[in-house]
């Protein structure tokens, strides 16, 4: 049974690093054709992606947001983090992780509950 | 990035009714393109993949099709369990970008 958990600060100042845990389990991410991604939603708007780490530890970031995030595996093997630096009220959304399979492109099969983040001084 | 659009934004419909969704790409994309429905203070979840593949337990009233820029969503017989928002994603070229959703509610 696949699920996946975010975890982390509900809310952040402006200009303040985000870090948010991702852990999950029923599944590895050392296996071939698996990736974890993450994606946003601001309350009221549209899904976001934000970044995406494979199996073989390949990272792909959203052009927009790149010099902002980081994401890697943790070593316990079974957490993925995302990092967004110099947060900004605009960032305030739901921060959700996924699992995803890539081979024809990739899709996304067993999300996390997501994880309100609000960004206010 | 690749512009994904989706039209229309809303619609009204009847249990009953078939309900058909349209996804534009801004570029080719072939067959790389997702749907997911998300109901209101939920996660999203995965209907279809490479355009027309349907995801394991999703009823068989939902089918994709299209490829290169034009992609459809369609709902048989909408059921009163499928009023919710539709988006698309493509998967062809990093990064993924979403379409800006389909709210279909009860007429």
């Amino acid at each position: 049974q696949v699920t996946l958990r975010e975890s982390g600060p509900a809310l952040v100042k402006p200009t303040q690093t985000l870090t948010l845990t991702c852990t999950f389990s029923g599944f590895s991410l050392s296996t071939s054709g698996m990736c974890v991604s993450w994606i946003r939603q601001p309350p009221g708007k549209a899904l976001e992606w934000l970044a995406r780490i494979n199996w073989d530890d390949d990272k792909y970031y959203n052009t927009s947001l790149r010099t902002r995030l980081t994401i890697y595996k943790d070593i316990s093997g079974d957490q993925v983090v995302l990092r967004m630096t110099n947060m900004d009220p605009a960032d305030t959304a739901t921060y959700y992780c996924a699992r995803c399979l890539t081979g024809y492109g990739d899709y996304a099969d067993y999300w996390g509950q997501g994880t309100l983040v609000t960004v206010s001084s | 990035d690749i512009q994904m659009t989706q039209s229309p934004s809303s619609l009204s419909a009847s249990v009953g009714d078939r309900v058909t969704i349209t996804c534009r790409a801004s570029q080719r994309i072939s067959t790389y393109l997702n749907w997911y429905q998300q109901k209101p203070g939920e996660a999203p979840r995965l209907l279809i993949y490479a355009a027309s593949s349907v995801q394991r337990g999703v009823p068989s009233r939902f089918s994709g099709g299209g490829s290169g820029t034009d992609f459809t969503l369609t709902i048989s017989s909408l059921q009163p369990e499928d009023f919710a928002t539709y988006y698309c994603q493509q998967s062809h070229t990093t990064p993924r970008t979403f379409g800006q959703g389909t709210l279909v509610d009860i007429k």
